[in-house]
């Protein structure tokens, strides 16, 4: 069975950083696109930043370009996601997701990360 | 940028077919996926690559998707279907991918 297990939310002052870890299993992790989805609160869901099962090919939402980096350990199963610059409208619950035939088949549960001052 | 527009919301009787939409450009010409969240869930997928249901998911739920409009329909929908419901799309020409707004489907 699919799982994934999403950590390293929290509080941080704007202009912070933070980064969050997916860790996954049931399947073959170095096969798979991997993403991050996130939810501001009350709101929908916004596609954040996806990569390549060998970590060679990154795409990120304009609104996170040049801030977020994606990233990968085949070795560990682990999806990354280093936010850096957080502003207020960052604040959101961020989910990773396994991609397979274009859509996201899996999903955890989310890490909540807050900035706020 | 691409943008995939939904309405908001969506009402419909038990035992009635919800229809729910989803406009972009050339929508048609691209796989359209449909996930279902319910208040404190993680989303869920119930269609992909426009008409395929994930194994678990009822026959009630189906998808089409022709020229700017994909569809999800709910047949003989039941009160545990209502729900958030978000369409999804690769915007190739921009390498991003994109979420609908999500339409709240309301079973009264």
């Amino acid at each position: 069975e699919v799982t994934l297990l999403e950590s390293g939310g929290g509080l941080v002052q704007p202009g912070g950083s933070l980064r969050l870890s997916c860790a996954a299993s049931g399947f073959i992790f170095r096969n798979y696109v991997m993403s991050w989805v996130r939810q501001a609160p009350g709101k929908g869901l916004e596609w954040v930043s996806g990569l390549s099962g060998s970590g060679g090919d990154t795409y990120y939402a304009d609104s996170v370009k040049g801030r977020f980096t994606i990233s990968r350990d085949n070795s560990k199963n682990t999806l990354y996601l280093q936010m850096n610059s957080l502003r207020a409208e960052d604040t959101a619950l961020y989910y990773c997701a396994h991609q397979k035939l274009g859509s996201y088949s899996r999903w955890g549960q989310g890490t909540l990360v807050t900035v706020s001052s | 940028s691409y943008d995939l527009t939904q309405p908001p919301s969506v009402s419909v009787s038990p035992g009635q077919t919800a229809t729910i939409t989803c406009s972009g450009n050339n929508l048609g010409g691209r796989n359209a996926g449909w996930y279902q969240q319910k208040p404190g869930q993680s989303p869920l997928l119930v269609i992909y690559q426009d008409n395929k249901r994930p194994s678990g998911i009822p026959e009630r739920f189906s998808g089409s998707n022709s020229g700017n409009t994909a569809t999800l329909t709910i047949s003989g929908t039941q009160s545990m279907d209502e729900a958030d419901y978000y369409c999804q799309a690769w915007d190739s020409r921009n390498a991003k991918d994109v979420f609908g707004s999500g339409t709240t489907l309301t079973v009264l």
